[in-house]
């Protein structure tokens, strides 16, 4: 069964760190360009990220809210996605959704881990 | 940046009704352009892409049309089931993406 889980979601203080996991399975994850969307409570779907796979570069781009302060990396060996998270601030409490696609859209999503940031 | 205005916000229909939401791009996607249904308290679910493309699975009342800067979502007959939020998502040349705000379709 094609599938991603994240994990990792907690409360945390404004500026403080966390980081989100997301384990693959069923498809080829060394091969997969991985993306991180979040939805503040109430709110729309916002990108958060996407970082390519190895043989097309590695390289991670981000959405400007959160461009210097969070991280994507992954672990091919173990066919998980982490996105690690500093300097949080309120505005990024959100679901945070691990997904991945063709065709320049997302078919697999996760159920999402919610991450809350308040004092 | 992209940036990508659905309308209308909300629209309610009744079941049995041919529904249209828009999404309009602030530049030319060419037609990179896909459509998720969302419903509360889950993830969303890829309905089109490439514009015009039906995902697998997905039911034919769903198409969607439009290419440059302006595309459409269409539901021929709404069935209950499609009573969700909508939304649109661009995905540029340089491999990034931005969504819609959002089209809440409420029963009338």
């Amino acid at each position: 069964e094609v599938q991603v889980v994240e994990s990792g979601g907690d409360l945390v203080k404004p500026g403080g760190s966390l980081r989100l996991s997301c384990a693959a399975s069923g498809f080829t994850f060394r091969n997969a360009w991985m993306n991180w969307v979040r939805q503040a409570p109430g709110k729309g779907l916002e990108w958060v990220g996407r970082i390519k796979s190895k043989a097309d570069g590695g390289t991670a781009d981000f959405a400007a809210p959160v461009k210097g302060r969070f991280i994507i990396s992954r672990d091919d060996s173990k066919n998980t996605l982490y996105v690690q998270m500093n300097s949080l601030k309120t505005e990024d409490t959100a679901v945070y959704y691990c997904t991945t696609g063709d065709h320049g859209a997302f078919n697999i999503w996760g159920q999402g881990t919610m991450v809350t940031v308040s004092s | 940046d992209i940036q990508m205005t659905q309308s209308p916000s909300t629209l309610s229909a009744s079941v049995g009704d041919r529904v249209t939401i828009t999404c309009r791009a602030s530049q030319s996607l060419s037609s990179w352009l896909a459509w998720y249904q969302q419903k509360p308290g889950k993830a969303p679910k890829l309905l089109i892409y490439k514009a015009s493309s039906l995902e697998s699975g997905v039911p034919s009342r769903f198409s969607g049309s439009g290419s440059g800067t302006e595309f459409t979502l269409t539901i021929s007959s709404l069935q209950p089931d499609d009573f969700a939020t909508y939304y649109c998502q661009q995905y540029d040349t340089y491999f990034m993406f931005t969504f819609g705000q959002g089209t809440k379709l409420e029963i009338k």
